[in-house]
């Protein structure tokens, strides 16, 4: 089945300052991988996903991308803000029946201001 | 609000017992997903259900049992419960079973003392 590994598993950075969470997947016919931002005491939150059929996809502040070739897929988020402190973590889709996401460990990020 | 929603949102209760936590998925999604989140497991998949079947099997022991019901609201039902146990549930809810990404609740916290 499908395992997804997620690095760091924690990461400060200065606010204004860039963050980068990187994640490798084993499954090569995975073909959807959603980054999920979770706060205290929340569900998970989808922010962003790419499909297997995209490099690289932006959404203002937060980009991922994707290589099939090497299994590895990033979270980039620019600018950062102490808001952007939380848990994120990444999964991939499994192409095993249905439709199951399996999940990275999560990497927690804080913020510094 | 996420639109999926989740009760009770805490539950404490002992060893050996057993409870019943309940999903209302995202209006129009036919798909439920549970999770369990512990703090040194990450997010582990437990069952999916989809339009009233069930569709995929994670790791989940033989003393929990879920059902998806005609309105596709979802029971999650956990006995002879142990202290391990402990932790948080979410259910989550997609379209069906392609390539969706889920919307989670805001979870149960189960503390088994």
């Amino acid at each position: 089945g499908e395992n997804v590994e997620q690095h760091p598993s924690t990461l400060s950075v200065q606010e204004g300052d860039s963050a980068v969470i990187k994640c490798t997947y084993s499954d090569s016919a995975s073909n959807y991988f959603p980054w999920y931002k979770q706060e205290l005491g929340k569900g998970p939150q989808l922010i962003i996903d790419i499909r297997s059929n995209v490099g690289e996809k932006k959404d203002q502040r937060i980009a991922v991308t994707l290589n099939k070739t090497a299994k590895h897929f990033s979270l980039h988020i620019t600018e950062t803000q102490p808001e952007d402190s939380a848990v994120y973590f990444c999964a991939a889709r499994s192409m095993e029946y249905g439709n199951k996401l399996v999940f990275g460990a999560g990497t927690i990020l804080r913020v510094k201001s | 609000d996420s639109g999926v929603t989740q009760t009770p949102k805490h539950l404490i209760t002992a060893t050996g017992q057993r409870v019943t936590l309940r999903c209302s998925p995202r209006s129009g999604d036919l798909s439920v997903y549970w999770y369990q989140q512990s703090l040194d497991q990450g997010l582990q998949f437990l069952i999916q259900y989809y339009n009233g079947e069930e569709r995929a099997k994670g790791n989940i022991l033989e003393r929990f049992s879920a059902q998806q019901f005609p309105d596709l609201h979802s029971e999650l039902n956990l006995s002879s419960l142990e202290l391990g146990d402990s932790a948080l549930y979410f259910c989550a809810s997609s379209p069906g079973t392609g390539v969706y990404g889920y919307t989670f609740g805001s979870g149960t916290r189960l503390t088994v003392v």
